[in-house]
């Protein structure tokens, strides 16, 4: 049973970028045909998709976060990451990870990314 | 973007309650489309993949339905586990995936 789970810093200041890590477990991230993707939600609000990366190395971008948004794969550590840069307190938010295989089945607990001075 | 709207945002149901969610896209997405379920503090949960099939070890009171630019989600007879909040999403493989507002089902 494949596990995600994500790490990094939860307060950002404004300006800066934020970085967060999804480690894998359960399954090797370059096998299969699956998406591997970042997804936030605001406190009180709904989700929303902000990129994935494929097995190849491939990328997709919510058009709205696409200039401030980079997604990258480290196989040899069977990690993901996101880094998202120039953030604004319009930027906090639980961020998950999550494997995308069409619907995405398969999700991380989540991580609180606080963007405050 | 394909857009994705919800239908209530919210519902109040008592247990035993048929309960139907209904989700809308602006322009067709074929059966693309999944049902989630979100606890306060919880990643959500997928319920429904492709409309109408339901994901391995959800109980068989939740149904979905629709295509291209409609969709329900159905619970049958609402336990006291389903009090949460339902989201839509379309993963049309052409655009980038796109989650309804959510609707948030409560105790009457």
């Amino acid at each position: 049973q494949v596990q995600l789970q994500e790490s990094g810093p939860g307060l950002v200041k404004p300006s800066q970028t934020l970085s967060l890590t999804c480690t894998v477990s359960g399954g090797s991230i370059s096998s299969g045909s699956y998406y591997w993707s970042w997804i936030r939600q605001p406190a009180g609000k709904g989700l929303e998709w902000i990129g994935r990366i494929y097995t190849s190395g491939s990328t997709n971008y919510n058009p709205s976060l696409k200039s401030r948004v980079t997604i990258s794969v480290d196989t040899s550590k069977n990690q993901f990451s996101l880094k998202l840069s120039s953030v604004t307190a319009a930027d906090t938010a639980v961020y998950y990870c999550a494997r995308e295989e069409g619907a995405t089945p398969y999700w991380g607990q989540g991580t609180l990314v606080t963007v405050s001075s | 973007d394909i857009q994705m709207t919800q239908s209530p945002s919210t519902l109040s149901a008592s247990v035993g309650d048929r309960v139907t969610i209904t989700c809308r896209a602006s322009q067709s997405i074929s059966s693309w489309l999944a049902w989630y379920q979100q606890k306060p503090g919880k990643a959500p949960k997928l319920l429904i993949y492709k409309a109408s099939s339901l994901e391995s070890g959800v109980p068989s009171r939740f149904s979905g339905s629709g295509s291209g630019t409609e969709f329900t989600l159905t619970i049958s007879s609402l336990q006291p586990d389903d009090f949460a909040t339902y989201y839509c999403q379309q993963y049309n493989s052409y655009s980038p995936v796109t989650f309804g507002p959510g609707t948030k089902v409560d105790i009457k």
